[in-house]
């Protein structure tokens, strides 16, 4: 089936620094990617989804220029939280479709996430 | 704009018997896909079963299966025989139709505790 790679599972930062987190597809193209954010014991909010090749569109209240996204190719995107807060820990998620998974009842593939803390 | 509803925070079930989580959806459109995914403390998020709205027909994976009450807008998730491995997050998930390119919608969760 097809595969998410995340990278990395955690990373600890100190506040002002800045993080990128990597979200592969490894066996199909991902045309759209997604990016969710995860706080502990609660649901998956979606940040961002992204098309290869165009900007980021963010849902409401999600600082494009804290969490910068960049879908370059068909199976790479990037989160770069920008100079990091601590309030900015949480667990990240990313989710791909490709051209090859178009349809819906096709389910979106997750990476394993990212667990961000940020001292 | 959709909404998603799961009124259960945490449940708790027996080894082997059954279960059911209980899921709630708002949307105006006809047609649209619904999910249950399983969130283990792996954090990995796993699919469980889906349901095709224009189907009238209730999925079944082995041991899961769903009541899909359209009209109600209800989807809720039975767990047969169930297994300690059962034991997760269980989040109930909307997607419209296709032009929405797969981008889900997640209720809140239920935690499922499945004890000896």
């Amino acid at each position: 089936g097809a595969v998410v790679s995340q990278h990395p599972s955690r990373v600890i930062c100190k506040s002002g620094t800045s993080v990128k987190i990597e979200c592969r597809s490894l066996d199909f193209q991902a045309t759209t990617m997604f990016w969710y954010r995860q706080f502990p014991k609660q649901s998956l909010m979606l940040m961002a989804t992204s098309n290869e090749g165009s900007k980021a569109t963010y849902e409401q209240g999600v600082e494009k220029d804290k969490f910068l996204i960049n879908h370059a190719s068909l199976t790479l995107s990037t989160l770069t939280v920008t100079s990091a807060h601590p309030e900015d820990s949480s667990f990240y998620i990313c989710s791909a479709t490709g051209t090859d998974l178009l349809r819906v009842n096709s389910p979106l593939h997750f990476g394993n996430g990212t667990r961000l803390t940020v001292t | 704009a959709q909404t998603v509803t799961q009124s259960q925070p945490e449940m708790s079930v027996q080894e082997a018997e059954t279960v059911t989580l209980s899921c709630t959806y708002d949307t105006s459109e006809s047609d649209y896909y619904l999910f249950w995914y399983k969130q283990p403390p792996s954090r990995q998020m796993i699919l469980v079963i889906r349901q095709e709205a224009y189907k009238q027909q209730n999925a079944t994976e082995n041991r899961f299966s769903v009541n899909f009450q359209k009209a109600a807008k209800s989807f809720s998730l039975k767990i047969s025989d169930s297994q300690l491995g059962d034991a997760a997050m269980y989040f109930c998930a909307y997607c419209g139709s296709a032009g929405t390119a797969s981008k889900l919608t997640f209720g809140t969760g239920t935690r499922l505790q499945v004890t000896l």
